[in-house]
């Protein structure tokens, strides 16, 4: 596509439930990100996915949270359990290669845990 | 401390006025810089790169001080669509780019 495209929107979910995000990033761009964006804070990295190599998944923040890239496209990011503290706006962004220059974002998923 | 910090603002300047705000970044080894804009709600976008010898994209400057760590952006002949939060960016060659919380300017008619 033209751009990186994320779903849902927007996401409310009740504590304790299961949430799917999905991320299409930029036909041909081999690395994706997830990062997340708290209110007031800046952007926090979640994990980075690189072609067929395994994903660098450091930024997670508890077990609750996975991630996989599905034929080196689409990526859905998965958190389990959702707590109230998970809520936030989560960004994907695509490049072509290692480097901020080349980052497109998705307009992001707002997710509210109540 | 964090890794890049910023003075959250908000700055309110006028139309056609200057502003200029700085960030400062913790890992001597990194090696690029970046100004992202974010609108309210919206997915941050790539303002401009920061080259060591400081570079200007139209009313924009943007200059890196290595030694003391820090890069600033100077907006010239503010326009009320320059209202947004600006974030600054550092990638110390991990491919893990670390975020300011960004500096909120607001310019008013």
């Amino acid at each position: 596509g033209a751009g990186v495209s994320q779903s849902p929107s927007n996401k409310v979910t009740e504590k304790g439930k299961d949430v799917e995000l999905r991320c299409d990033p930029i036909s041909g761009h081999t690395a994706l990100y997830w990062y997340r964006q708290s209110l007031g804070q800046g952007l926090e990295f979640l994990i980075y996915f690189q072609g067929n190599s395994a994903p660098d998944k450091s930024g997670l923040p508890s077990d609750r949270f996975s991630a996989e890239r599905t034929g080196g496209s689409v990526s859905t990011l998965t958190i389990q359990r959702t707590q109230q503290e998970d809520s936030a706006v989560y960004l994907c962004a695509s490049s072509l290669a290692q480097g901020a220059s080349g980052y497109t974002f998705g307009s992001g998923t707002r997710l509210t845990v109540v | 401390r964090k890794e890049v910090e910023q003075d959250p603002g908000p700055f309110n300047v006028p139309e056609g006025a200057t502003v200029a705000f700085n960030c400062t970044y913790s890992n001597s080894a990194s090696q690029s810089f970046f100004w992202y804009r974010q609108d309210c709600r919206k997915e941050p976008k790539l303002l401009m790169s920061v080259y060591s010898s400081g570079n200007e994209d139209g009313r924009f400057t943007a200059q890196l001080n290595r030694a003391s760590q820090y890069i600033s952006l100077l907006i010239r002949d503010s326009k009320l669509s320059d209202s947004a939060t600006y974030l600054c960016v550092v990638d110390s060659n991990d491919y893990k780019l670390s975020f300011g919380a960004g500096t909120t300017v607001t310019v008013r008619a």
